[in-house]
């Protein structure tokens, strides 16, 4: 099956900085890649995706891109807000998700 | 919309003993995966259903958990026995039936298991 590598582990950053997370995928058949945020005790929730057609997308703070020949793709959080902090997962998924180990960013005010 | 709902939130047993969970996904999503979450790790996909049928279990322990999904709504997933190991959360997601390869799960407030 599908194996998705996320790192970094651990983020910190200063309130205003920008974060990036990255993850890497094995099966080439992969073609949707959702990123999940995950608070203390909550259910992840999704809260941006991408799809194999497509090499970047943003939503207001938040972008992702996306490199299928080098199979890796990227979360990136500007301007963050202490209510960043969160637990984030990356995905890849053809009907199926296989979700990174997480990165735990602490985002200090 | 309703999302999706897990029952119980909390459950503590001693080892050896069985547990169950029940599932019921958002309306009309044909697709149904149970995943297990190991403090300060990612969700691992147990089992996926699509409709009734089972389109991957193989990383799920078939010595001890089962899972069905009857009429292709509601699920449980069971442990028999229980161990240590076992202590996570079980998450519950599901999602519209797939057509070109893509689509958003929708996750339920999981199970947090405690075996003692």
């Amino acid at each position: 099956g599908e194996n998705v590598e996320q790192h970094p582990s651990t983020l910190s950053v200063q309130e205003g900085d920008s974060a990036v997370i990255k993850c890497t995928y094995s099966d080439s058949a992969s073609n949707y890649f959702p990123w999940y945020k995950q608070e203390l005790g909550k259910r992840p929730q999704l809260i941006i995706d991408i799809r194999s057609n497509v090499g970047e997308k943003k939503d207001q703070r938040i972008a992702v891109t996306l490199n299928k020949t080098a199979k890796h793709f990227s979360l990136h959080i500007t301007e963050t807000q202490p209510e960043d902090s969160a637990v984030y997962f990356c995905a890849a998924s053809t009907n199926k998700f296989y979700f990174g180990s997480g990165t735990k960013l602490n985002v200090k005010p | 919309e309703a999302g999706v709902a897990q029952s119980p939130r909390y459950k503590i047993i001693e080892k050896r003993q069985s547990v169950a969970f029940w599932c019921n996904p958002i309306s009309g999503h044909a697709t149904l995966y149970w995943y297990q979450q190991i403090l300060g790790q990612g969700p691992k996909l147990l089992i996926q259903f699509q409709n009734n049928g089972v389109v991957d279990d193989s990383q799920l322990p078939k010595d001890r958990f089962s899972a069905e999904r009857l009429k292709g709504v509601d699920s449980t997933l069971k442990i028999q026995p229980a161990k240590l190991e076992d202590s996570a959360v079980y998450l519950c997601a599901s999602s519209q039936r797939p057509t070109k390869g893509w689509t958003e799960a929708f996750f339920g407030q999981g199970t947090r298991l405690t075996v003692v």
